[in-house]
């Protein structure tokens, strides 16, 4: 399996408060995602990163930022958390390329009452 | 741009019985194409995937795939479904240039004795 740690697995936080989501790679893969996935929905990606501070949006955005200071580390923040973005947040790496194939962590469960 | 439709959202099958999951995509080109498998609680993991050549495709865990160009899709197949196939299946394509993968819905599949 790829070596992706995301962290943390479960959280649980209130209206307004800001909140990082982490995800670690052992692989040295250029390209990383964050989705977040929601029933009825599937996947959403909401950003991504194609190399060391070299990040842009995905179809759902608003409401997230995100960093990559470091090859192997892409970090999403809430700025200020909705229940909104309840969701299960899943990082993916890949190399090579866009269309080449992803392999994802095994997510982060965030409930934000 | 890109699109991938899982008509089915839910399907039942017997255990024993032949699978068959839809995937239709729309891409002026050939795209590249993916099926992926979610168990409960988890990452997705690859089936398989088409980037050229052969147009049936062999996977893990005993799953295959044809690339129809004619009819757009990318169907997966299994010809006896196990009590752990038992998952939610997720096609995606991906294109030349800087655009990500695009995911379909998915499809959850039950299995029943």
């Amino acid at each position: 399996d790829a070596g992706i740690t995301q962290s943390p697995r479960h959280k649980v936080t209130e209206t307004g408060t800001p909140v990082t989501l982490r995800c670690h790679q052992t692989e040295n893969h250029r390209y990383m995602y964050w989705y977040r996935q929601d029933p009825g929905h599937g996947l959403r990606l909401i950003h991504y990163s194609y190399g060391v501070k070299d990040t842009d949006k995905g179809e759902v955005s608003d409401g997230y930022s995100v960093s990559r200071s470091k090859t192997e580390d892409f970090l999403l923040t809430l700025e200020s958390a909705t229940s909104s973005q309840t969701s299960v947040y899943f990082c993916a790496i890949s190399e090579g390329g866009f269309n080449q194939p992803q392999h994802f962590g095994d997510g982060t469960r965030l409930s934000i009452l | 741009a890109q699109s991938v439709t899982q008509p089915d959202i839910h399907i039942t099958v017997s255990e024993g019985a032949s699978l068959e999951l839809r995937c239709n995509y729309s891409y002026g080109a050939t795209p590249y194409l993916f099926w992926y498998v979610q168990s409960p609680g988890q990452g997705l993991q690859l089936l398989l995937k088409y980037f050229s050549g052969d147009t049936l495709v062999q996977g893990i865990k005993g799953f295959e795939a044809e690339f129809k160009r004619s009819q757009s899709s990318f169907n997966l197949r299994k010809p006896s479904v196990h009590w752990s196939d038992a998952a939610e299946y997720f096609c995606a394509v991906g294109v030349t240039g800087n655009t990500p993968l695009v995911f379909g819905k998915g499809t959850r599949l039950s299995v029943i004795a």
